[in-house]
């Protein structure tokens, strides 16, 4: 079956410094997203992505962060200067054509630690 | 703001009998709910759906209640295995609308 592709798996990085989460979506979907989840806490929303533009982002998603899909395969997000709060599980999912109800197939995650 | 709540952490099942894994919302605009299964060190995978229009929807072992006017839904899981370990996550979305997630349900299946 068709998956949802991160790297790296686990990044390490020094508070105030640029990092950049890579996916890559199965390959037909038009949908992109990312979500996070802080430990013991629930999965949120961050962005989602359709036709080279944001389509929605959450209040987290601040000037901080941006998504680039820079190529016809690749779906990154990028943190200008992370904050110690930034640490968290960050998932990436896609879908087909986003319509309400249609499920998102997700990423293994990459695990951001800011130190 | 809550607006998919899953009020119990955690959940043990013996092996065999039934697990009941439920799940609270506020927004009556929602049109779709979802349940996702999420093992340690994986990403959700997606387990079960149902439209607000219907109140029943099954898939093996797998069935999901919806009581709109509780606005509550439930996922059933019978017979438990110990592969069902896992978090399970609520979620639901409105039209051409983000997919929300509750907090998740810890469910250990005890052989």
């Amino acid at each position: 079956e068709p998956e949802v592709t991160q790297t790296p798996s686990h990044q390490v990085t020094q508070m105030g410094q640029e990092v950049i989460l890579r996916c890559v979506p199965i390959s037909n979907h038009l949908y992109f997203y990312w979500y996070r989840q802080i430990l013991g806490q629930k999965v949120e929303f961050l962005v989602s992505f359709y036709n080279n533009e944001i389509s929605e982002k959450s209040e987290i998603f601040d000037d901080q962060f941006s998504v680039e899909r820079p190529d016809g395969s690749n779906f990154t997000l990028k943190i200008r200067s992370t904050k110690l709060e930034d640490s968290a599980m960050y998932f990436c999912a896609s879908s087909g054509n986003g319509r309400t109800g249609e499920k998102l197939f997700f990423g293994s995650g990459t695990q951001l630690s800011v130190l | 703001d809550q607006q998919v709540k899953q009020n119990s952490p955690s959940l043990s099942v013996q092996e065999g009998r039934i697990s009941i894994l439920n799940c609270d919302y506020t927004n009556s605009m929602f049109d779709y709910f979802l349940w996702y299964k999420k093992y340690p060190a994986e990403g959700p995978t997606f387990l079960i759906s149902i439209s607000s229009i219907k109140d029943k929807n099954e898939d093996g072992r797998f069935t999901v209640f919806l009581n709109k006017s509780a606005k509550h839904l439930s996922l059933h899981i019978v017979p438990s295995q110990p592969g069902d370990s896992a978090v399970y996550f609520c979620a639901a979305s409105r039209l051409n609308d983000k997919v929300i997630f509750g907090p998740g349900t810890s469910l250990s299946v005890i052989p």
